[in-house]
């Protein structure tokens, strides 16, 4: 079965300032990586998703990730955040499972951005 | 059409009650999924339906109940509940059951059990 794991709870960083958010995974398939994005009362938001090729992925609104396959990592990454981005991160993982796939999420991080 | 759109946005009810909890999609998605959300917590899988078909259950009460009526559609029946199923309930949809794919998301219907 498929697990994933956010290191960091809770994220206090001044407008400006670089962001990386750590995300590992377990799974001995082939998987697809994904961080979702969900502001305060609102829905879960696609920020960006890895499936093949170019391990750096560009996502909206400036973020970008990096999937290192030895570290099974997907880093999330922002070189300058905005009070806009405070929010709820969840990276997840969606793998196969027999006939059907399953999207696990990571615990959250939750990121506060103050002015 | 990029919307997954859930019915109603907040209920309350009580542990003897009977609900449904409906979501909709338009964007010819063959998956749908319900997920369990609790606060400061990540989405829980619940359901998964490919095709129409149930093709997953992640061991849910029975007092849940899931029904697919046809492609766009997906319910939740909702039957003697617990305060504990307090939650968000979140529908999503995607391409295919297959991995490769994204899901969307609905905005969530905030469940209050009293």
């Amino acid at each position: 079965a498929q697990s994933v794991s956010q290191h960091n709870h809770h994220v206090i960083l001044s407008e400006a300032a670089s962001l990386e958010l750590g995300c590992n995974y377990s799974y001995g398939g082939t998987v697809n990586l994904f961080w979702y994005v969900q502001y305060p009362g609102q829905h879960l938001q696609l920020l960006l998703k890895y499936f093949s090729g170019d391990p750096l992925v560009k996502g909206i609104k400036g973020f970008e990730a990096e999937f290192i396959k030895s570290k099974f990592s997907f880093n999330l990454r922002k070189p300058s955040v905005q009070w806009s981005d405070t929010a709820e991160y969840f990276c997840a993982v969606n793998a196969l499972t027999g006939t059907a796939s399953k999207l696990t999420f990571g615990t959250g991080t939750r990121l506060q951005v103050t002015l | 059409d990029t919307e997954v759109t859930q019915t109603p946005k907040h209920l309350v009810m009580g542990m003897t009650n009977k609900k449904s909890l409906k979501c909709e999609q338009h964007m010819g998605h063959r998956a749908m999924y319900w997920y369990k959300q609790k606060a400061k917590k990540p989405p829980e899988l619940m359901f998964v339906y490919s095709y129409e078909k149930l093709s997953i259950n992640e061991s849910v009460p029975s007092r849940f109940s899931p029904e697919c009526p046809n492609s766009s559609l997906l319910n939740l029946h909702l039957h003697a509940l617990q305060p504990e199923d307090s939650a968000l309930y979140l529908c999503a949809s995607s391409h295919g059951d297959r991995a490769g794919t994204e899901a969307f998301f609905g905005q969530g219907t905030r469940l209050t059990v009293v």
